[in-house]
């Protein structure tokens, strides 16, 4: 079955550093990825998407990478800031109009 | 209006009652979800509407009954439900298009709790 593995740790940076978090996916091939925040007791926001054929996508602090030989995502917030502190969900796409989300990383940054 | 928005925010019911759940876009989207959501879990989809037609029913049991009356609107309705299903209940929007996925525009969610 399909199966999606987000770090299951919390992750401690320190303001002003590059937060780097990692989405792998086991036993399907999705067309599109999608990385959503979320804060407590509130809904998901979408923040990126990314396509199979692309490598890369930006915008503005945030970047994503999409490599589908790995099978692996890697979300990127650089300069860091206290306000960035969420959690932070994978959701690669599992058909038409339907997504999978990971359990998501739990992103603490520091000042 | 780019939100989407969600009635109401918390709900307590007993396992007897018959309650409703209620999301709105105005943002033209023909796409609209309802998800469960567990402490400390991921969003787990449930229901997908398209065109105001019920496309996915992710083998959701028969005492949660989605419905879609028009383009903007989308309820849930309740009956005989568990405490296992206390959850919060998020409702979302998509954009219509030929391709497969685009992003999803989530409400704040209902909180409900069954007694």
């Amino acid at each position: 079955s399909q199966k999606i593995e987000q770090n299951s740790e919390a992750l401690n940076i320190q303001e002003g550093k590059t937060a780097t978090l990692t989405c792998n996916y086991t036993n399907y091939s999705p067309a599109y990825l999608q990385w959503y925040r979320q804060d407590p007791g509130r809904g998901p926001v979408f923040l990126l998407l990314i396509r199979e054929n692309e490598k890369e996508k930006r915008k503005e602090r945030l970047k994503v990478t999409f490599d589908t030989t790995l099978k692996q995502s890697l979300f990127h917030i650089t300069a860091s800031q206290p306000a960035d502190s969420a959690t932070y969900l994978c959701a690669p796409s599992g058909g038409y109009n339907k997504l999978i989300f990971g359990a998501g990383t739990r992103l603490a940054v520091h000042p | 209006d780019t939100e989407v928005t969600q009635t109401p925010k918390h709900l307590v019911m007993g396992m007897t009652n018959k309650k409703s759940l209620k999301c709105e876009q105005h943002m033209g989207h023909r796409a609209m979800y309802w998800y469960k959501q567990k402490a400390k879990k991921p969003p787990e989809l449930m229901f997908v509407y398209s065109y105001e037609k019920l496309s996915i029913n992710e083998s959701v049991p028969s005492r949660f009954s989605p419905e879609c009356p028009n383009s903007s609107l989308l309820n849930l309705h309740l009956h005989a439900l568990q405490p296992e299903d206390s959850a919060l209940y998020l409702c979302a929007s998509s954009p219509p298009g030929r391709a497969r996925n685009y992003e999803q525009y989530f409400g704040p969610g209902t909180r409900l709790t069954v007694t």
